[in-house]
């Protein structure tokens, strides 16, 4: 079956470094998707990640293992707007999205 | 408007009502899709409309009904739901279906409450 797998939920404090890690299991691999949901709000996309190693964009970075089926989501210098929910997805070979239960991250000052 | 719009916000409706859930999209997207999201559960795909055309029917029970008139708008026709339906209904759009690499853009969804 297809599967992802990431924690529920994650404490980090204000300024710090989290990291939030992605297990995926899926028929084929189209490449890994993370998305930010503020709460009561729509999932934005964060990061597409298809090829092995690291892709940086300012603050947030996102991490690919193709062979390990393992993906992790970088957050620097955190700040009070990160607390949010990280969804990781990973598409299939039917171009579908298969989702992750998201990560609650919770930002402590 | 920019981006995707959905209307209502909020419904409750009773198990032997109809209604309908909008979603519009400004963004010239050619892929549009329904999703259902469950407290603590991953992301449920319901439907994907490509160009107007249904391409993905994840099993969603009948009384779900999709309609994509143009490729800018989709609704879901709901009609006799059961209290286990209560969700948030997310719509979103990417620029094309099957293809790698477009994200998808969400709506703000529909929280819905079936009583």
């Amino acid at each position: 079956g297809q599967n992802i797998d990431q924690p529920t939920e994650m404490t980090a404090t204000e300024g710090a470094i989290v990291q939030i890690n992605c297990t995926y299991q899926t028929s084929g691999f189209n490449g890994l998707f993370w998305y930010q949901q503020h709460a009561g709000e729509a999932p934005t996309f964060l990061s597409y990640n298809v090829l092995d190693g690291l892709e940086e964009k300012g603050r947030f970075s996102s991490f690919l293992s193709r062979s390990k089926g393992y993906s992790y989501l970088l957050l620097k210098e955190l700040q009070m707007k990160d607390s949010a929910s990280y969804l990781c997805a990973s598409m299939d070979s039917n171009y579908q999205l298969i989702w992750g239960a998201g990560t609650k991250l919770i930002i402590k000052p | 408007e920019t981006g995707v719009t959905q209307t209502p916000r909020h419904l409750v409706m009773g198990m032997t009502n109809k209604k309908s859930l909008k979603c519009e999209q400004h963004l010239g997207h050619n892929a549009m899709y329904w999703y259902k999201q469950s407290a603590k559960k991953p992301l449920e795909l319901m439907f994907v409309y490509s160009l107007e055309e249904r391409v993905e029917n994840n099993s969603v029970p009948s009384r779900f009904s999709p309609e994509c008139p143009n490729s800018s708008h989709l609704f879901l026709h709901l009609h006799t739901l059961q209290p286990e339906d209560s969700a948030l209904y997310l719509c979103a759009s990417s620029q094309d279906w099957a293809s790698p690499g477009y994200e998808q853009y969400f709506g703000p969804g529909t929280r819905l409450t079936v009583t």
